[in-house]
């Protein structure tokens, strides 16, 4: 089974905190996405990888910078924490191709104080 | 910005009835795909339907297409209280990169 593992389960953080939020998965899989969550707004895509050090923005890329140094792993990286970035932040990879099931994390819940 | 909407937002219902959810989308696609998200966890993929096709099975989901309405449904058939979850709609937005874009969701309580 693929399994995507995202680090921390919850954390809270305060304003202006440097936060690292870490994904990996064991599939081999060359895509990887970070996604926040939110009530009402549904899943909004933050940035996104399709190969190692590759990382192209997604739809709220803002307050937010990516890493990927290897291929099975997806750092987000929060460079200076804001209330408004409190929300569930799921990871997800899926391999190269159209079609293909993308797998998730169980999320990550973000509260910043 | 949000490619799919579902409808309805909540839907509640006795085991054993037939749950409909649908979705919405406004841009040409490649293939719609339905995940299922229960309190609090990932979401998990059920079921990829391709432009081209116009329905498919998957035990008791059935999903439907219709690319000239921009639309899909989703029909869980005899609920079951496990079936409580919220489900989403994906679609690739025509993008030809696998980069899904998700609508607002459904939550569906199937109660006992």
């Amino acid at each position: 089974d693929v399994k995507v593992t995202q680090s921390s389960r919850y954390l809270v953080k305060r304003t202006g905190e440097k936060v690292f939020l870490e994904c990996v998965q064991d599939m081999d899989h060359e895509n990887m996405f970070w996604y926040r969550q939110d009530p009402g707004l549904g899943l909004r895509l933050i940035y996104f990888s399709y190969d190692v050090k590759m990382k192209e923005k997604g739809d709220i890329p803002e307050g937010y910078s990516v890493s990927r140094e290897k291929k099975e792993r997806f750092s987000l990286i929060l460079e200076s924490a804001s209330t408004n970035q409190t929300s569930m932040y799921l990871c997800a990879s899926s391999k190269q191709g159209d079609g293909n099931t993308i797998y998730f994390g169980e999320g990550s819940w973000l509260t910043v104080v | 910005s949000q490619q799919g909407e579902e409808d309805p937002q909540a839907l509640s219902i006795q085991e054993g009835e037939n749950a409909t959810m649908n979705c919405s989308y406004k841009t040409s696609i490649n293939n719609l795909q339905w995940y299922r998200q229960n309190s609090g966890r990932g979401l998990v993929h059920l079921i990829l339907i391709r432009s081209n096709e116009r329905e498919k099975h998957s035990g008791r989901l059935r999903v439907t297409l219709d690319t000239s309405k921009k639309s899909s449904s989703l029909l869980i058939t005899a609920s079951r209280a496990a079936d409580t979850a919220s489900y989403f709609c994906a679609t690739d937005a025509g993008t030809g990169f696998q980069k899904l874009v998700f609508g607002t969701g459904t939550r569906l309580l199937v109660s006992p």
